[in-house]
């Protein structure tokens, strides 16, 4: 149980263009949904936090404008990168939390590989 | 905000033998501590974790020690095996703080054969 889902796998895409991954949760509902961006060979780095039917909370220094986030079901959560530069290229993980669990718990997604050209 | 460390950040072991992971935090609040297993390309997997009203949790090969008084936690792994080899990352989290996970740096794991 607890299997979390990420689309696409990999994806790569031109510079200045925009980019959806989508996060799943399988097997349970997922009142709140997290996004990390894990760079080559570095930790992950917590993004944002997004609750069912709300705004998302970001951390200090990730543009909200950049990276936008949609929680719409308590079982999908969407990450679309806007404008998509170079440096945005890294590993983006979901991480979900199971409503029917304790609520430290975090499963995560298979993660999303992003080049950008 | 948290701070976690991890040491070391390398380890490479001969199979059979045991390794340990050692990590620290700095919010005296944090009161969940979970490891995570992340093979190459792949979404880290948690394989233990321990709350702060436990000092010490076993599953299997598996073990992980909480020290509350000197805000350090342990993994540690026996009998190590090649598929043990990976990418080990400490978390802690405080229910005071929204139950949000700072994750240490991470240890790569080379189990020789």
């Amino acid at each position: 149980g607890a299997v979390v889902s990420q689309h696409p796998s990999w994806v790569i895409c031109k510079s200045g263009t925009s980019v959806k991954i989508e996060c799943r949760s399988l097997d349970f509902q997922a009142t709140t949904m997290f996004w990390y961006r894990q760079f080559p060979k570095q930790s992950l780095m917590l993004m944002a936090t997004s609750n069912e039917g709300s705004k998302a909370t970001y951390e200090q220094g990730v543009e909200k404008d950049k990276f936008l986030i949609n929680h719409a079901s308590l079982t999908l959560s969407t990450l679309t990168v806007t404008s998509a530069h170079p440096e945005d290229s890294s590993f983006y993980i979901c991480s979900a939390r199971d409503r029917g669990r304790p609520k430290e718990t975090q499963y995560f997604g298979p993660g999303t590989r992003l080049l950008v050209l | 905000g948290e701070n976690v460390e991890q040491h070391p950040s390398t380890l490479s072991v001969q199979e059979g033998d045991s390794a340990v992971i050692k990590c620290t935090y700095s919010d005296s609040a944090s009161n969940y501590f979970p490891w995570y297993k992340q093979e190459l390309g792949k979404g880290p997997q948690l394989i233990i974790d321990i709350r702060s009203n436990v000092g010490e949790k076993k599953d299997q090969r598996i073990a992980v020690t909480l020290n509350k008084t000197a805000k350090h936690f342990s993994l540690h792994i026996t009998e190590t095996q090649p598929e043990d080899s990976a990418v080990y990352f400490c978390a802690a989290s405080a229910s005071t703080a929204g139950n949000k996970l700072t994750f240490g740096g991470g240890t790569r794991v080379l189990v020789k054969p």
